[in-house]
Formats: structure tokens, C-alpha cells, sequence
């Protein structure tokens, strides 16, 4: 029962350009979504989160939408850098928890060339 | 400022033995998590505790697996009697609070392998 899903398991983008990561949610009770880095032998990073009371969060490069009738959510990182290229998780969770409880897609590996 | 030290990096067991597997949390965190992450999937939620206590441990399968975090000293996540299905990557992660608004801080894992 995959209630977060990425069902890409790998993009590959040009340097500069626009990278776009999606991921969907099955579950409405979600509130909160949060979106992870992670280099290989090494353990995850945050990155950006968004509360289901914006559609939009934007920090630098980094911007996550959230279209909640749709439950889908993605990561726009523009310009896209070679060190961008790493696994990037999409997470979720609900209020009623008050914890840092996360359930995590299975991840989309971007690559992003030079 | 250290970061979550999670050790080992690597742990080999042979199916039957114990594992054992230690997380010293940033300086300051009383919140420790711990995920699990096997061969081609996300990482799945397996336990929270704050010092001395276990507040939730929901995903955490309910024989052989345990965990404790002491008042002092690293929290520690107990594997008896390894399988191989047991292999998986097992990351820590701590936070100064339980709000959302604490994002979680991930170890770099220990990656254990049964044989």
C-alpha cells in the first residue's frame, strides 16, 4: 500500500534547464509534505517543505508546488546544476501525529548533465 | 557541530546472530527516528523515542526488533536472530522537537548485510 508515489525512477536533465520531480499522494489526511535529497552512502537531506494551506513554496533554486484536488505535488530546481544529481525523495504526513512520522516515496534518481 | 553519527557504517551478521546498531543524535536533539530503507524502496518509519521512552513504535515489525534511548548515551536499535530479509539500509535521523517544523536530520546509515 504505496500511499506516496514517484513514479519516475529516474530523470536525466541538461544543465541549466529546468528539472521537474513529481510525486502523488493517495492518503487526504496528508497536511504536510517535505522533500529530501540523498547522495549515495549517505543519508538523506531536507530540502523544502509546504503546508497543505499554500500551493506554493519557494526557496532559491528550489520551488514545490501542491495541487491538492489532484493530491500531486513537485520540485521545480531551476537552473539545474551537475551537484544537484542525487535521489530525490518526496515525503508526507498528517497533523493528527504531531511528529516528524514521515512516509516516503521510493525516490527519483536525477541526473543532471554538464 | 556533529551531525547524527550513526555506527557502524557496515555490518555483516550471519543469519541467527543479533545486530546491533548505535545513533548518537545531533548535540541538543531529544527526538530520535528510526527508518529503514530496502533494496529499491523508499525509507519506512519503524520507531520515535524521546529519552527513557518509546512513543511510537507502529512500524516496527513485532518480534526480534527493538530500540531504546537511554538517558545517557547513544540510542540503540536491537536486531536478535538476523534473516536475510533483515538486509537493509537503516538510517537514524533526530530533532530538537516533535513539531513538523523541526525537519528531520538523517545519519549517514548503517548498512547491514545477513548471510
Amino acid at each position: 500500500d504505496q500511499q506516496v508515489k514517484q513514479n519516475s525512477p529516474s530523470l536525466s536533465v541538461q544543465e541549466g534547464r529546468i528539472s521537474i520531480l513529481n510525486c502523488d499522494y493517495t492518503n487526504s489526511m496528508f497536511d504536510y509534505f517535505l522533500w529530501y535529497k540523498k547522495y549515495p552512502a549517505e543519508g538523506p537531506t531536507f530540502l523544502i517543505s509546504i503546508s497543505s494551506i499554500k500551493d506554493k513554496n519557494e526557496d532559491g533554486r528550489f520551488t514545490v508546488f501542491l495541487n491538492k484536488s489532484a493530491k500531486h505535488l513537485s520540485l521545480h530546481i531551476v537552473p539545474s546544476q551537475p551537484g544537484d544529481s542525487a535521489v530525490y525523495f518526496c515525503a508526507a504526513s498528517v497533523s493528527s501525529g504531531a511528529t516528524n512520522k514521515l512516509i516516503f516515496g521510493t525516490g527519483t534518481l536525477l541526473a543532471v548533465q554538464p | 557541530n556533529a551531525g547524527v553519527m550513526q555506527n557502524p557504517r557496515h555490518l555483516v551478521r550471519r543469519r541467527g546472530q543479533e545486530a546491533r546498531l548505535r545513533c548518537s543524535p545531533v548535540k541538543g536533539h531529544s527526538h530520535v527516528y528510526w527508518y529503514r530503507q530496502l533494496p529499491e524502496e523508499g525509507l519506512k518509519f519503524m520507531v520515535y523515542l524521546q529519552k527513557e521512552n518509546i512513543i511510537d513504535e507502529s512500524g516496527m515489525p513485532k518480534e526480534r526488533f527493538s530500540a531504546e534511548f537511554p538517558k545517557e548515551g547513544p540510542s540503540i536499535l536491537r536486531i536478535q536472530q538476523v534473516v536475510r530479509g533483515d538486509s537493509a539500509a537503516y538510517f537514524c535521523a533526530s530533532s530538537p522537537g516533535q513539531g513538523r517544523t523541526s525537519p528531520l536530520h538523517f545519519g549517514n546509515g548503517t548498512r547491514l548485510t545477513v548471510t
